[in-house]
């Protein structure tokens, strides 16, 4: 079945250290994203690519950094920059139209903690 | 800049009684509308879209939304609440021509029996 698969399912973080999620998706879809949940704030878009090698900013991509290299996969590296990385992470991906209301597909989401 | 508002970030229903889930959006000209629903510790999955062939649209589950330009809502309402329903929900704009969706802060679905 086609689908978003987010690795892994939960991590935790040390102070000052980089952390990598990883983000693949079997549905040749041509755009995918990063949103961050936090409780009663609903989705913010961290970044998003609409092709590969291709990449640009969401509403709050500061201390965060992403790489599209391959169509399927979009991993996302929250670094030590970001002050307060403790968040629920999602990724989706839709295709690429402008034109259509194409719906995203999400993965699963990975639970980032601070120890 | 388009937004999305959802009033009530927590709606408590009994079972087999009406669901109803408030949204309004800001947009100057109509955008594209979607509901999506999320169930514990996982992604969202979408609920229905507004594609403008009609206003009231039908989804998922036995939910339906209905587009009023004059109103700029997009509520989501259900019959017969189930237990199952319980979960959060997400109002989401997308601008049409654009690749951004924004989402609003959900609201919280809880089904008493």
């Amino acid at each position: 079945d086609g689908g978003i698969t987010q690795s892994p399912k939960y991590l935790f973080r040390k102070e000052g250290q980089n952390v990598t999620l990883s983000c693949e998706q079997n549905l040749n879809h041509d755009a995918m994203y990063w949103y961050r949940q936090d409780p009663g704030q609903g989705l913010r878009l961290i970044y998003y690519s609409q092709i590969v090698n291709d990449f640009q900013k969401g509403d709050i991509a500061e201390g965060y950094s992403v790489s599209r290299e391959k169509k399927e996969s979009f991993p996302l590296t929250v670094t030590s920059a970001q002050k307060n990385p403790t968040a629920f992470y999602l990724c989706a991906s839709s295709i690429r139209d402008r034109v259509t209301n194409e719906k995203l597909f999400f993965g699963s989401g990975t639970q980032l903690s601070v120890l | 800049a388009q937004s999305v508002t959802q009033l009530g970030s927590h709606v408590s229903v009994s079972e087999g009684a009406l669901v109803l889930l408030r949204c309004n959006y800001s947009s100057s000209v109509p955008p594209y509308l979607f509901w999506y629903v999320q169930y514990p510790n996982q992604g969202l999955q979408l609920l229905l879209k507004y594609t403008s062939a009609a206003t009231l649209v039908k989804g998922i589950n036995g939910f339906e939304a209905e587009f009023k330009k004059s109103e700029t809502s997009f509520h989501l309402t259900k019959p017969s609440a189930h237990m199952s329903d319980a979960a959060e929900y997400f109002c989401a704009v997308r601008k049409t021509g654009g690749f951004k969706t924004i989402f609003g802060a959900g609201t919280r679905l809880f089904v008493k029996a």
